[in-house]
């Protein structure tokens, strides 16, 4: 089976620019995540969604991210305009919920976004 | 608030050494789940074991092992004889949730175990 796929994996770019990171989840998933990793930060949720509905966007650093989740097998992080303070590795995960309450998480390789 | 403390930042140890990693948990939930994830070089997170807030039972796997305990607010992780290839970042995180409407994780800063032969 395949995992969760993310594209790119690896982004550079100029400050003021548009970056769309993506995401497919695992088949059959109805959770998804998107969390930043930086190394001053840490591991940090960004925000979730549950059968395609934003719950949580309270992580979102400011107006500059949007994202969507049009359907159940896709889903896009945007950043507009970016700024060198972007740069971090961005992981999308997903999961089932429902009554096995807290599955785990299944992460994807990550996109490394580098903001010059 | 819900929060993760992982105190060691790094640890270092020679190979077939037996090493525990520490994590001590804050919630006001009475039902959530602890998890652990590895971070190998290639920067992957790897799921590792879940554990619900009522199952306080001890969890072994292979030279891994896990030791959950609500009166310390603690899930410690054990990995006995350790192996270069346990070289990683290793994050506890805490999961809470709506029901029904997933896991929000939340982990802790990681501890980055260095295996050295």
């Amino acid at each position: 089976d395949a995992g969760v796929i993310q594209s790119p994996r690896h982004e550079v770019t100029e400050m003021g620019q548009e970056v769309t990171l993506r995401c497919k989840p695992i088949s059959g998933h109805n959770s998804l995540f998107w969390y930043r990793q930086t190394m001053m930060r840490g591991l940090e949720l960004l925000i979730y969604f549950n059968n395609n509905v934003p719950i949580d966007d309270s992580g979102m650093p400011e107006d500059r991210f949007s994202a969507k989740m049009p359907n159940a097998s896709f889903s896009t992080l945007k950043i507009q305009p970016s700024e060198p303070r972007d740069s971090a590795v961005y992981f999308c995960a997903s999961s089932t919920s429902g009554r096995a309450l807290y599955n785990e998480q299944f992460f994807g390789p990550g996109t490394r976004l580098t903001v010059l | 608030a819900q929060k993760v403390t992982q105190a060691q930042t790094e640890i270092s140890v020679v190979e077939k050494e037996d090493v525990t990693l520490d994590c001590v948990y804050e919630t006001r939930d009475t039902t959530y789940y602890l998890f652990w994830y590895k971070q190998p070089p290639s920067g992957e997170l790897v799921f590792l074991i879940r554990r619900n807030s009522f199952d306080e039972q001890n969890e072994i796997s292979g030279r891994y092992s896990w030791n959950f305990q609500k009166s310390t607010s603690s899930f410690n992780f054990t990995i006995t004889a350790s192996q270069v290839v346990d070289s990683a970042v290793y994050f506890c995180a805490l999961s809470e949730a709506p029901y029904n409407q997933g896991g929000k994780l939340i982990f802790g800063q990681g501890t980055e175990l260095s295996v050295k032969p």
